[in-house]
């Protein structure tokens, strides 16, 4: 069945280091997302990707990186200059032809202690 | 600025009682609309989408949404809850703007349904 893999389900870091949140979609669609969800504050865009080697800057992009060198793949590296980056963590992806399509992983929960 | 307001942070309900959840959104052309619907640690399940026609949708487990033009709303309703239905509830609108398109969420609502 076509989908998005998040991977891993949990994530631990130590403060400091970088970490890079995998995301892998089958769907064959052009457009990907990343969203952070902390309690009380919805889920707030980080970066998004609308074809391969295209990224734009969401809400909350500071401390954070991406790439979308495939189609299938949008892996969202967490750096140490985010300032508090222990969150669950969203991708979604989009039909470039539907306006409305999206689809979402699973997530992950990344601690960083 | 574009926006999405959930008015209500948390909501408590006795099962079996009538729900309605508020959304409102800021966004200056005609927008497309859902409800999302998350239990712990999962993800996002859709409740139900609003592009064009009927303003009032159905969805998935019981529950439909009633798009208001002149209020910017679109309330989610249900006419008798279930325990299942305690869990945290999401309104997002898509954004185009640059030729680019993404969704924009609320801050939630979480529903807590006392037996």
């Amino acid at each position: 069945d076509g989908g998005i893999t998040q991977s891993p389900k949990y994530l631990f870091r130590k403060e400091g280091q970088n970490v890079t949140l995998s995301c892998e979609q089958n769907l064959n669609h052009d457009a990907m997302y990343w969203y952070r969800q902390d309690p009380g504050q919805g889920l707030r865009l980080i970066y998004y990707s609308q074809i391969v080697n295209d990224f734009q800057k969401g809400d909350i992009a500071e401390g954070y990186s991406v790439s979308r060198e495939k189609k299938e793949s949008f892996p969202l590296t967490v750096t140490s200059a985010q300032k508090n980056p222990t969150a669950f963590y969203l991708c979604a992806s989009r039909p470039t032809k539907n306006n409305y399509g999206y689809t979402f992983g699973s997530g992950t929960r990344l601690t960083v202690v | 600025a574009q926006s999405v307001t959930q008015p209500d942070i948390h909501i408590t309900v006795s099962e079996g009682a009538s729900l309605e959840l508020r959304c409102n959104y800021s966004y200056g052309a005609t927008p497309y609309l859902f409800w999302y619907v998350q239990s712990p640690g999962q993800g996002l399940q859709l409740l139900l989408k609003y592009f064009s026609g009927d303003t009032l949708v159905q969805g998935i487990k019981g529950f439909e949404a009633e798009f208001k033009r002149s209020q910017s709303s679109f309330n989610l309703r249900k006419p008798s809850v279930h325990w299942s239905d305690a869990a945290e509830y999401f309104c997002a609108v898509v954004i185009i703007s640059g030729g680019y398109n993404k969704l924009i969420f609320g801050a939630g609502t979480r529903l807590a349904v006392h037996p």
